[in-house]
């Protein structure tokens, strides 16, 4: 079965400009979250949505940050503008259903690198 | 609010040596726990879980047992391999309240030297 899938691998902008990353999830799989990994910290939950719906992004960015998944199967995470303290990795992950609880698996992409100069 | 806590790393070991990783957490009810573990340059791979008290999670060589007394949940392995160099990270989800937002420890670098 295929994995989770992001692009791009890496991306390097400077501050003030706009950035998307993609992100497509096991296919069958409700539950996709978007993580943010600064260097040196663990996966910190920014957005999660059950299939097109978003169930939390208390700890999204609102004034720069968006993400959407309207058809309930890929995502994109855009910053727009992007600051200094937005260089991290993006980690998308996906699960069989939030539901699901007694087996809530996540499966995650191999990330998105973005350095903001 | 939920959290994880981790030991600082890098932990340094020689192969064959018995390794330890201590995590505890802070959460109301029985969260499921997880360890997942990140290799250099890759994403999060699930390692082993547990979802209720005194379960054991094992894959690998590795185990981590759920206590509920401690809220403990450390990994071990008998016996390291240059290969289990890597990011460990020590994560919960938490069993009420309407959220089932994954909250993650920082992460314990191993690093195993022939």
């Amino acid at each position: 079965e295929a994995g989770v899938a992001q692009s791009p691998r890496y991306k390097i902008i400077e501050k003030r400009q706009s950035v998307a990353f993609w992100c497509n999830p096991i296919s069958g799989h409700a539950t996709l979250y978007w993580y943010q990994q600064i260097l040196g910290q663990g996966p910190k939950l920014l957005i999660q949505f059950q299939n097109n719906g978003v169930v939390d992004d208390s700890q999204l960015p609102k004034d720069r940050f968006s993400a959407e998944r309207l058809k309930g199967v890929d995502s994109t995470l855009k910053i727009q503008p992007a600051k200094l303290e937005d260089s991290a990795v993006y980690l998308c992950a996906s699960s069989l259903s939030e539901l699901a609880r007694v087996y809530n698996e996540q499966f995650f992409g191999p990330g998105t690198r973005l350095t903001v100069l | 609010g939920n959290s994880v806590t981790q030991m600082e790393g890098p932990v340094t070991l020689s192969e064959e040596a018995f390794l330890t990783i201590n995590c505890t957490y802070t959460a109301t009810g029985y969260p499921s726990l997880f360890w997942y573990v990140q290799y250099p340059g890759e994403g999060l791979q699930l390692l082993l879980k547990a979802t209720k008290a005194d379960d054991k999670g094992s894959n690998k060589g590795f185990e981590a047992t759920y206590r509920k007394e401690t809220t403990s949940f450390h990994l071990e392995k008998g016996s390291v391999q240059v290969s289990d160099s890597a990011v460990y990270f020590c994560a919960l989800i938490p069993a009420s309240g309407g959220s089932y937002i994954p909250t993650f420890g920082r992460g314990t670098s191993l690093i195993v030297h022939p």
